[in-house]
Formats: C-alpha cells, sequence, structure tokens
C-alpha cells in the first residue's frame, strides 16, 4: 500500500511471547494510529499519535504499547501475547485534526494477521 | 459513550440490483467518512461528508449526510461484482480520532 508500510505481514506467536509491529509512512502525515480488527467487530482503535512525542490511548489499549519514535515510525508492541489478540492489525495515518474540512481520510497499511496460539 | 451503527450487518443482492447501507450516530457529527474494504483488503476512504443534507455522488454510489448530522447513507445502483466488500461509516470522536461503524458486508451474486 502506497504510503504506508507494515511488517510483518502474517506473524504466529505463542502465548506468553513478545513481538513489535512496525508502521512506516511516507505522506509526511502527522498523525499515526494503531486498530484491531476482528470478525463482526469492525475496526477498534488501540492507541494514537496525533503528532510526533505524543501518544494516547485508544478503545483497546490494555495488552499493548506503542512508540512514535519519529515523524515517520509507530509500532505497537504486545509484550506477553494472549490468544484474545489474535487479530489484523492495521496502521493507519491522516494529515491532522479531526475538524479539517478537506481531505482528511484515513490512509491504511496492508496489515498483519497476527495468531496467538 | 459515542456509538456509530450501521445497518444491515449483511446484504447479499443480485447483480444489477441496487444497495443501500445507512449509519447512525448517537451524536451528532462534524462530518462523516465512508471507506471499503474489499475482502481479504485494507479500509480504503471514499469520501468525507461536512456539511447538513450534503449529497455527493461518485460514478455508481450516493452519499448523503442528514440534515441533523446524526446519519448517513451509502447507495449503490446496479450493483457490480466489483463492489463485493464491506462499507465503514466513521465519524470524529474527539480532535484527532475516529469512531469506525460496525460495517455492512456487501456480496454481489453474479
Amino acid at each position: 500500500n502506497a504510503g504506508v508500510t507494515q511488517t510483518p505481514k502474517f506473524q504466529v506467536l505463542k502465548t506468553g511471547q513478545s513481538m513489535t509491529l512496525q508502521c512506516a509512512q511516507d505522506m509526511n502525515h502527522n498523525s499515526m494510529y494503531w486498530y484491531r480488527q476482528d470478525p463482526g467487530m469492525g475496526l477498534r482503535l488501540i492507541y494514537y499519535s496525533a503528532s510526533e512525542g505524543t501518544t494516547d490511548k485508544g478503545e483497546v489499549p490494555n495488552g499493548y504499547n506503542v512508540s512514535r519514535l519519529n515523524k515517520r515510525e509507530f509500532s505497537l508492541r504486545l509484550e506477553s501475547a494472549a490468544p484474545s489478540q489474535t487479530s489484523v492489525y492495521f496502521c493507519a495515518i491522516t494529515k491532522g485534526p479531526t475538524g479539517l474540512r478537506l481531505y482528511n481520510g484515513y490512509t491504511f497499511g496492508s496489515g498483519t494477521r497476527l495468531t496467538v496460539v | 459513550g459515542q456509538q456509530v451503527m450501521q445497518i444491515p450487518q449483511y446484504q447479499h443482492v443480485q447483480e444489477g440490483e441496487d444497495f443501500t447501507t445507512y449509519c447512525n450516530s448517537s451524536t451528532t457529527l462534524s462530518n462523516i467518512q465512508w471507506y471499503k474494504q474489499r475482502p481479504g483488503g485494507h479500509p480504503v476512504f471514499l469520501i468525507q461528508l461536512v456539511k447538513s443534507g450534503e449529497v455527493k455522488k461518485q460514478k455508481r454510489l450516493t452519499f448523503q449526510f442528514g440534515e441533523a448530522k446524526k446519519n448517513s447513507s451509502l447507495h449503490i445502483t446496479a450493483t457490480q461484482t466489483t463492489d463485493v466488500g464491506t462499507y465503514f461509516c466513521a465519524g470524529p470522536s474527539g480532535t484527532y480520532k475516529y469512531i469506525f461503524g460496525t460495517g455492512t458486508r456487501l456480496k454481489v451474486l453474479a
């Protein structure tokens, strides 16, 4: 997906293992987000970073940590994976605040499909 | 808390039939966005509506924002197999976040 690169694309973890999902963007956007998508649950926000140097919790932050490494990169860490964290994880970016009256849709990465056994 | 609901959850149509999905928010929205996600893919931004009563068209897709800015709809005329996927609406939840609806999964039968 042009603009937002996520790695890895697929991952299988054992319960208790840790891992970091990486997200990098080349669109010079300010805000970055991590969502998870489960069947029938839509997209739920885990953490977001409104701008470089800031991070905030979303709807479902428990069990996750994030780092906004610089303007381009936003990583999501699972310290001790649990089967309930089996999901598809999407990184997304936007230009800035939701009140912007111009094109400000999310650009999503292609996702990381994570299975915890 | 703020909720954004979509109906129906699933819709199967014959190719050539029309399709509509509805989005309802528990709060007034400053704007609303629509996304399409193909099976196995990622959500792709379609459009943003800002004004009360706004109607926008993209080829066979018609988007409406309600007068009270609490609901929206997406209508597809004469569906094609390429329309298959899940359609999400999303409304602002605070300064930097959007809350997504539960989505409507569309299946088009050839």
